[in-house]
């Protein structure tokens, strides 16, 4: 029930495409679900959050959509750049803070 | 740059030996939290400290233990280390607190067992 399942485990995008990263959970006391990005020999970095209050969050070219009942969510990226390509995570947290993290998929972006 | 600051970068010992690593959270936040990044295991919770007491433990083995000290900068010990040992560990921080889930990782310390 602790589990996070992120897919696919590699992505390979154009330039200007877009790039779609799907999660799933189990657990309903999750409440918070964020992304995170990491680049090669750095930690990860807080990309976008969201809560199960809402449906879709945007900020710039990155949006998360969230479908409570299905307890699925989403990360979608926008004009994608090779700048992006790096190492994207899943997590779902709840009142324990803790994050349980998906498997991370690594995205590639060619010019 | 998360704020957050990890010390050493690199360290490695041979098996058997005990290190200790530090983590510095961002000004202000309480909480701190630890994790492990393998190839094999992903990025798993190890334990999390806030404003100096145990807050949640995770799959955390015997042989580690962490403490969070007064002026808030936090260390975790390994000891009777194993080759499986090897990873990277990373310290998040955040404010802590009800609600407050948004947690900034450091750039980590690469940890080889040989």
């Amino acid at each position: 029930q602790q589990q996070v399942k992120q897919s696919p485990q590699s992505l390979i995008v154009q330039k200007g495409g877009i790039s779609i990263i799907n999660c799933a959970y189990e657990n309903t006391a999750f409440d918070y679900f964020p992304w995170y990005q990491q680049f090669p020999g750095k930690g990860p970095a807080l990309l976008i959050a969201i809560r199960p209050d809402v449906s879709e969050k945007k900020e710039g070219r990155f949006t998360i959509s969230f479908n409570k009942s299905a307890k699925q969510f989403s990360l979608h990226i926008m004009d994608s750049q090779p700048g992006d390509s790096a190492t994207y995570f899943c997590a779902a947290g709840g009142a324990t803070n803790k994050l349980i993290f998906g498997t991370g998929t690594l995205l590639a972006v060619q010019p | 740059d998360s704020g957050v600051t990890q010390t050493p970068k690199h360290l490695i010992t041979a098996t058997g030996q005990r290190v200790t690593l530090r983590c510095s959270p961002r000004s202000g936040d309480l909480s701190v939290y630890w994790y492990q990044q393998s190839l094999d295991q992903g990025l798993q919770f190890l334990i999390q400290y806030y404003n100096g007491e145990e807050r949640a433990k995770g799959n955390i083995l015997e042989r580690f233990s962490a403490q969070q000290f007064p002026d808030l900068h936090s260390e975790l010990n390994l000891s009777s280390l194993e080759l499986g040992d090897s990873a990277l560990y990373f310290c998040a921080s955040s404010p802590g607190g009800a609600g407050l889930y948004e947690q900034y990782f450091g750039p980590g310390t690469r940890l080889t067992v040989t």
